[in-house]
């Protein structure tokens, strides 16, 4: 089975701070995502990555960025988090094809608050 | 990518089919129609995905109709495990450029399996 790792399940922060949210699959995807999730809202995707040092921006890029220095992790990074950056954090993968077949697998998440 | 109307929640008898519509009615020829679910505090789970044929596989069945304006998702003896929020996604799939852009995911329907 696929499986994407995220290194925290809960973590909390500070206004200001540097954060750093990790992302590993094991299964040679190409494509990785971030996605943020805030109740009433949905998911909305952040910035995804179809190579290694490739990004691309999502929905909602404003206030992160992302870091794909190797095929199998994908960093999140909020530059100086803000307290409307609490969320819950997910990360999925997804084998590419010529067909771009959209199966995504997902991770844990990670509940980030800022405060 | 072609909107979607789900409704925002549905009760089902626990070992009763669960029946989960979708309305996609501007879906366009090359579009896909993917449903995911997420279980409380989980991240999303791929469920199936279909084109113009009927589709099953060991969790669910795809209904689309002729005229693919409409799906639905059947998961045939539903058990309290299947309590979760399942989210019916449009999509093309075929690009000419490769790569990937994440999925849209709306807000869903919350079926809720009664014992």
């Amino acid at each position: 089975d696929v499986k994407v790792t995220q290194s925290s399940r809960y973590l909390v922060k500070r206004t200001g701070e540097k954060v750093f949210l990790e992302c590993v699959q094991d299964m040679d995807h190409e494509n990785m995502f971030w996605y943020r999730q805030d109740p009433g809202l949905g998911l909305r995707l952040i910035y995804f990555s179809y190579d290694v040092k490739m990004k691309e921006k999502g929905d909602i890029p404003e206030g992160y960025s992302v870091s794909r220095e190797k095929k199998e992790r994908f960093s999140l990074i909020l530059e100086s988090a803000s307290t409307n950056q609490t969320s819950m954090y997910l990360c999925a993968s997804s084998l590419w094809d010529f067909t771009r077949d959209e199966k995504l697998f997902f991770g844990s998440g990670t509940q980030l608050s800022v405060l | 990518d072609a909107k979607t109307t789900q409704p925002p929640s549905m009760d089902c008898a626990e070992g009763r089919a669960a029946n989960l519509p979708c309305n996609h009615s501007t879906i366009s020829g090359n579009e896909y129609v993917y449903w995911y679910r997420q279980i409380h505090s989980q991240g999303p789970q791929y469920i199936i995905h279909g084109l113009k044929n009927n589709e099953t596989n060991e969790m669910a069945s795809l209904i689309i109709t002729e005229d693919r304006k409409s799906s639905t998702l059947i998961l045939p003896h539903a058990t309290l495990r299947d309590t979760a929020v399942y989210y019916c996604i449009v999509r093309v799939t075929i690009h000419s450029g490769g790569g990937a852009d994440g999925l849209t995911f709306g807000k869903g329907t919350h079926l809720i399996i009664q014992p």
